[in-house]
């Protein structure tokens, strides 16, 4: 059964960044066909896509985003990891990652970790 | 990015009755591969988002049939008969055929 488990600071000073790390058990994230993906919520909002990165390294972000984020693997600890640079009060929020799979095309999130607040305040 | 469009965004419903979700797309889910990239999540109070439905209509593993979806190209639909006290959450409707992902507003379901 493939778990994923977000881990880091819950509160970030504004200005400065932002660092989660997820850790994958139950599958290598080497496994072809699947994306490890960032996704946040805002207090009491809807969902918000950050980005994805495959094994091999290729990633994506949100063009809203893109200016300010940098996500990495470490495949030899199983682990990927989101960094969000300059932040603000904007981004308060409950942070998931989550695996997506690729086959044919891009395809569902499943599974989802379980979310990791992260409060930016001073 | 594809504007994905639920409602209602809050449903009250007795249980034994039906719902009903709208999510409409602002262009196309429909794949040149044939398939429509159409996911239907419920967000638990307190836990993650759980898959229910994926490519329109297929239902995720363990999910009761009580759950149905329908629709294509723009225009999709939850439907869930016989709401149970268990379905409250929020529920979103997700695309993946361009990226980025982009989700629904959520519809939050509450039983009366």
């Amino acid at each position: 059964q493939v778990q994923l488990q977000e881990s880091g600071p819950g509160l970030v000073k504004p200005s400065q960044t932002l660092s989660l790390t997820c850790t994958v058990s139950g599958a290598s994230i080497r496994t072809g066909g699947y994306f490890w993906s960032w996704i946040r919520q805002h207090p009491g909002k809807g969902l918000e896509w950050i980005g994805y990165i495959y094994y091999s390294g290729n990633t994506y972000y949100k063009p809203s985003l893109k200016s300010r984020v940098t996500i990495s693997v470490d495949t030899s600890n199983n682990q990927f990891s989101l960094k969000l640079s300059s932040v603000t009060a904007a981004d308060t929020a409950v942070y998931y990652c989550a695996r997506g799979s690729v086959l044919e095309w891009f395809g569902e999130l499943l599974p989802w970790g379980q979310g990791t607040l992260v409060t930016v305040s001073s | 990015e594809i504007v994905m469009t639920q409602t209602p965004l809050s449903l009250s419903v007795t249980p034994g009755q039906s719902a009903s979700i709208s999510c409409k797309s602002s262009e196309s889910l429909l794949h040149s591969d044939g398939k429509t990239y159409l996911y239907w999540y419920l967000q638990k109070p307190g836990q993650s988002p759980q898959l229910l439905i994926y490519e329109v209509s297929k239902r995720f593993s363990g999910v009761p049939d009580r759950f149905s979806g329908s629709g294509s190209g723009t225009d999709f639909t939850l439907k869930i008969s016989r709401v149970e006290a268990e379905d409250v959450g929020v529920y979103y409707c997700m695309q993946s055929i361009q990226l980025p992902y982009s989700f629904g507003q959520g519809t939050k379901l509450e039983i009366k």
